[in-house]
């Protein structure tokens, strides 16, 4: 089977600007959760996803949104980008987030805000 | 809420010698918990688990991990290390009713050094 997928695998976007990342799961995983990764705050939970709705959200402003399609595929959308919006950002899908506990992480999406 | 403490950031060894990573965790419920690797410039891949049952888990690369309820830990030990097991290690908890979401520790950066 497929591993997580996400691109683009690395942005570099200015100030102002908004973002979109993808994130496809593995074949058959229903939930999709999003993390983001800095060397100072290390990994943080950004929200989850399951059957289009979201489930469990981080304490992250509102400018950080995503979506899941019915594919279970998932965006997550960035508005207004921060200097501080720079990490790396991962997606981990499971097969059921109610029956199956363990996430499977993608290779993240290296996002760069200059 | 819930809360995880990997007590050391760097941890040196060198080759062949045995090694244990710990991590301490906070729940008033009880939780699963999960050690996942990070090679540079990778995602996270899953070591092992723990969601009920031995207190002792086995995972890949000969990697074992020991749940202890009583002193809320979850350490991580192999018995002999390589150069290839140089990387990031990271505990992680969630919970029945947020299986979406984990929380992290620190990270431990395991140096082995030939």
């Amino acid at each position: 089977k497929a591993g997580v997928t996400q691109t683009p695998r690395y942005l570099i976007k200015t100030r102002g600007q908004q973002v979109t990342l993808s994130c496809s799961p593995i074949s058959g995983h229903r939930s999709v959760s999003w993390y983001q990764q800095t060397p100072g705050q290390g990994l943080q939970f950004l929200f989850e996803y399951f059957s289009e709705t979201q489930r469990n959200k981080g304490n992250f402003p509102g400018r950080f949104s995503g979506r899941q399609f019915s594919n279970s595929r998932s965006e997550m959308n960035v508005s207004t980008l921060e200097l501080g919006d720079s990490a790396l950002y991962l997606c981990a899908s499971s097969l059921d987030g109610t029956k199956a506990y363990e996430q499977y992480f993608g290779p993240g999406t290296r996002l760069t805000v200059t | 809420a819930q809360s995880v403490t990997q007590l050391d950031s760097q941890v040196p060894v060198f080759e062949e010698a045995p090694v244990e990573l710990r991590c301490n965790y906070s729940s008033s419920v009880s939780v699963y918990l999960f050690w996942y690797v990070q090679y540079p410039n990778q995602g996270l891949q899953l070591l092992l688990k723990y969601l009920s049952g031995s207190t002792l888990v086995k995972g890949i690369n000969g990697f074992e991990a020991e749940f202890n309820k009583s002193q809320t830990s979850f350490h991580l030990r192999k018995p002999s290390v390589h150069i290839s097991d140089t990387a990031e290690y990271f505990c992680a908890v969630s919970t029945s009713s947020n299986t979406g979401k984990l929380i992290f520790g620190q990270g431990t950066t395991l140096q082995v050094k030939p």
